[in-house]
């Protein structure tokens, strides 16, 4: 299994820019979940979904940021419009319920 | 509200030193408690998964112990090495969620020393 692919691996964006970050979870997990890393905050939840439906997205900073699942093999984050304070590196993660979780390698999300 | 705390946050130890790394969260209604180390610029990489049932869990040199009641966990690195640097988080996952949600430490950044 190649384990949970996240692209692109970094992203450089001007602020106002709309930014799409994917990921394509490991086969036959049910569980997706999106982060975001900073220095200042660590590691924070942002979504996560189960069987493709969205269960708590009360990590989402703002309106800026949505998430998509359309079906069990690929998910979406957007943000619009993009701003600096959203520079972090963003990671995807699958899993199944109540077991480990798989981390994929991260984006590095620059917007200037 | 769980949170969850690792101490020490940074540590520097000789290569072979035995050591132990903590994490303490404030509720004990968990599902299970995950042990990641990441590595500089990379994502993370699952070590140790200990159901709330559990008391501990082996890989390797790793060993990880789990108290609920007292709201601790410990990882115990034996015969460290310069491969074993990185930084290491702790995670629960809260019940009342579903057993989706997870809360991590900031993590603890290890340095061993050749």
């Amino acid at each position: 299994d190649a384990g949970v692919i996240q692209s692109p691996r970094h992203e450089v964006t001007e602020m106002g820019q709309e930014v799409t970050l994917r990921c394509k979870p490991i086969s036959g997990h049910n569980s997706l979940f999106w982060y975001r890393q900073t220095m200042m905050r660590g590691l924070e939840l942002l979504i996560y979904f189960n069987n493709n439906v969205p269960i708590d997205d009360s990590g989402m900073p703002e309106d800026r940021f949505s998430a998509k699942m359309p079906n069990a093999s690929f998910s979406t984050l957007k943000i619009q419009p993009s701003e600096p304070r959203d520079s972090a590196v963003y990671f995807c993660a699958s899993g199944t319920s109540g077991v480990e979780q798989y981390f994929g390698p991260g984006t590095r999300l620059t917007v200037t | 509200k769980q949170e969850v705390t690792q101490i020490p946050a940074a540590l520097s130890v000789p290569e072979g030193e035995n050591l132990v790394l903590n994490c303490s969260f404030t509720d004990s209604a968990i599902y299970n408690l995950q042990w990641f180390r990441q590595d500089p610029g990379k994502g993370l990489t699952s070590l140790l998964l200990i159901q709330s049932s559990q008391r501990e869990q082996t890989s390797g040199r790793l060993n990880a112990s789990l108290d609920k009641s007292s709201g601790r966990s410990t990882l115990y690195i034996a015969a460290s090495q310069p491969g074993d640097s990185a930084t290491y988080l702790c995670a629960v996952r809260p019940i009342g969620t579903g057993g989706f949600k997870t809360i991590f430490g900031a993590g603890t950044r290890l340095f061993v020393k050749a």
